[in-house]
């Protein structure tokens, strides 16, 4: 079983229109969660953190369920630069090691 | 800017030669690490370095060897290259502050091994 799951998509997503997509975790003891942004053939790039009480930036809002172990991202008034692979992340221990789900496709359509 | 460099975006090599994949960053970061990024399955760790001459296995160290001579540069080494090695490989650097989990990829080598 993958440590960090998600579904691969993708998901066509209208301009202007509201996507949002979850990630589930194994491992309890799982200490810090983040959004990456892997654009086609590009490397990946921290999006956002995930903190307990869930958190906003722009028209990006990421919240955490630890009782059943998910994160989830939502994008609102998605824009065709939205258009990526946004991988789900966490880390075990203070070492900085990660483990990453494979990714979710969105494609924003005009 | 944080930059994190690698030696080649694209490689093409033969089934059981020596590959060297080099990164270099440089911002005087401790943290390094390789990752192997294959459709469906995410990135893997192959390896990571906490410091010079430090280093340890990740998730999927087999048929790998890393180096890290100097802090800036972190080598990746496949002894004995395979097809099933075949694969985007990644590279990442982080400052080694508590909590401080950001981790800065470099633009990836495509490596294909025939």
């Amino acid at each position: 079983r993958k440590e960090v799951e998600q579904d691969p998509g993708p998901f066509n997503v209208p301009e202007g229109a509201t996507v949002a997509f979850n990630c589930t975790y194994s491992n309890s003891a799982s200490q810090s969660f983040f959004w990456y942004r892997q654009d086609c053939r590009k490397e990946p790039k921290l999006l956002m953190s995930v903190y307990s009480s869930g958190n906003e930036d722009g028209r990006f809002t990421a919240q955490l369920n630890r009782a059943s172990q998910y994160i989830s991202l939502l994008i609102r008034d998605s824009k065709l630069s939205d258009s990526a692979t946004y991988l789900c992340v966490v880390t075990l221990d203070s070492w900085g090691k990660l483990q990453f789900g494979a990714g979710t496709q969105v494609v924003v359509t005009p | 800017d944080v930059k994190v460099t690698q030696s080649s975006r694209y490689l093409v090599k033969r089934t059981g030669e020596k590959v060297f994949l080099e990164c270099v960053q440089d911002m005087d970061h401790e943290n390094m690490f390789w990752y192997r990024q294959d459709p469906g399955l995410g990135l893997r760790l192959i390896y990571f370095s906490y410091d010079v001459k430090m280093k340890e296995k990740g998730d999927i160290p087999e048929g790998y060897s890393v180096s890290r001579e100097k802090k800036e540069r972190f080598s990746l080494i496949l002894e004995s290259a395979s097809t099933n090695q075949t694969s985007m490989y990644l590279c990442a650097s982080n400052p080694v502050e508590q909590g401080y989990d950001e981790q800065y990829f470099g633009p990836g080598t495509r490596l294909t091994v025939t």
